[in-house]
């Protein structure tokens, strides 16, 4: 298995532009999360998954932000519109319930807002 | 609420000479706590749990309820061991990882 996988690796977008990130979490595993890295507020968890349900969206930030998985094996984080504060480095990670409880992370999507 | 506190951002320490990486949480009841690791261009990946009781990497981290502590530590650091560190702490709700702030050690030669 190639591990959850993120795309795209880097983004670039103005000010007011819609961006979807994208994660393909490792099959078979049942919990999904988006997670936001900056240098001032460490990792913060966004909202997760189980069975492609929402579970706990209490980390997105406002409206802006949403999160879909529309099945096992795909989810987006979208922010419309984008603004300069959002700028940071967006991990997914997934877990498997009955396993042991590691989450496997993602590459990370660096999102930089001008 | 669960709160996780990594009280240093930064950390220097120089090969060969004793770290510790601080962790204080908060929470209620019996949480689980963990280490992540994030090396240079790598994914950030589990580096020990508490329940294990393991030493990784030479590795160890003992949880203290008392103190509300779970710091990491290693006799001996590696240039090698350099890399961004989170203290992470799961409650309740399974799989929920909450995060500190991350302390970067760097070790020099």
């Amino acid at each position: 298995d190639a591990g959850v996988i993120q795309s795209p690796r880097h983004e670039v977008t103005e000010m007011g532009q819609e961006v979807t990130l994208r994660c393909k979490p490792i099959s078979g595993h049942d919990y999904l999360f988006w997670y936001r890295q900056t240098m001032m507020r460490g990792l913060e968890l966004l909202i997760y998954f189980n069975n492609n349900v929402p579970i706990d969206d209490s980390g997105m930030p406002e409206d802006r932000f949403s999160a879909k998985m529309p099945n096992a094996s795909f989810s987006t984080l979208k922010i419309q519109p984008s603004e300069p504060r959002d700028s940071a480095v967006y991990f997914c990670a997934s877990s498997q319930r009955g396993g042991a409880t590691e989450a496997f992370f993602g590459q990370g999507t660096r999102l930089t807002v001008v | 609420a669960q709160r996780v506190t990594q009280p240093e951002k930064l950390l220097s320490v120089f090969k060969g000479a004793p770290v510790e990486l601080k962790c204080n949480y908060s929470y209620s009841g019996s949480p689980e706590l963990f280490w992540y690791v994030q090396y240079s261009r790598q994914r950030l990946q589990l580096l020990l749990r508490h329940i294990s009781r393991e030493s990784i990497k030479g590795f160890t981290a003992d949880l203290n309820k008392g103190e509300t502590s779970f710091h990491l530590k290693k006799p001996f650091a590696q240039e090698e061991d350099s890399a961004m560190y989170y203290c992470a702490l799961m409650g309740a709700s399974y799989g929920k990882l909450t995060f500190g702030q991350g302390t970067i050690l760097t070790v020099h030669p």
